[in-house]
């Protein structure tokens, strides 16, 4: 699936590093997300952006921060992370956030910090 | 109580055959309904969506939806080894907010 792209698609940071996450969506869609995945949980909502305004932070910690340009690109700068922050990151799109709209999913960064 | 809950499996189904998987939800209002498959290091993708109780049928695939028992279930008929991959329930609740199962990891044994 081409519609939802994310760069880099593995990472290796450092605790002390700071690195960029790029999602961009190429589906006209007007919502983003960020999810965490890690093994053996359920896909953790992070972040959610609406016609580029966050509706949705859920309780992530502020070593996480998104940002949101436009409808059609997505970042998270992480800086100063943990150890148990290795996942992988996914950015999903819809067109709105109406029960009725479907995410569409990136293919997920590889995050691994030591 | 998990907002979305699946067996983790493995379920393990001959090719051929029909595989069952099956998800509870809490919030009872809950207003749609969505099934994903993931392959072992890829995102997921969207199989099925249902928002009315009853069955959806897409091909081989049938959701089945029953907001009174706060049930969904996904049938995959005539099961192919390249089924195999965990398949994600996921769930919009009263807030706008999809849930989504840890999953219920399928093995198609040829």
């Amino acid at each position: 699936e081409t519609g939802v792209t994310q760069t880099p698609r593995h990472l290796v940071m450092g605790m002390t590093n700071k690195k960029s996450l790029k999602c961009e969506q190429h589906l006209g869609h007007n919502a983003m997300y960020w999810y965490k995945q890690s093994a053996k949980k359920p896909l953790e909502l992070m972040f959610v952006y609406n016609f580029k305004e966050q509706t949705e932070n859920n309780s992530v910690p502020s070593r996480f921060s998104p940002e949101c340009p436009n409808s059609s690109h997505l970042f998270l700068h992480l800086h100063t992370l943990q150890p148990e922050d290795s996942a992988l990151y996914l950015c999903a799109s819809s067109q709105g956030t109406a029960f009725t709209d479907t995410q569409y999913f990136g293919p997920g960064t590889r995050l691994t910090v030591l | 109580q998990k907002e979305v809950e699946q067996n983790s499996g493995p379920l393990s189904v001959p090719e051929g055959a029909i595989a069952s998987l099956n998800c509870t939800y809490s919030d009872r209002v809950s207003q749609s309904f969505f099934w994903y498959r993931q392959y072992s290091g890829k995102s997921p993708e969207l199989i099925m969506s249902i928002y009315s109780n009853g069955d959806k049928e897409d091909g081989r695939f049938t959701a089945q939806l029953n907001k009174a028992s706060q049930y969904v279930s996904l049938l995959i008929r005539d099961s192919q080894p390249s089924d195999s991959a965990t398949y994600l329930c996921a769930v919009n609740n009263r807030h706008q907010k999809v849930t989504f199962g840890t999953g219920t990891k399928l093995q198609v044994i040829p």
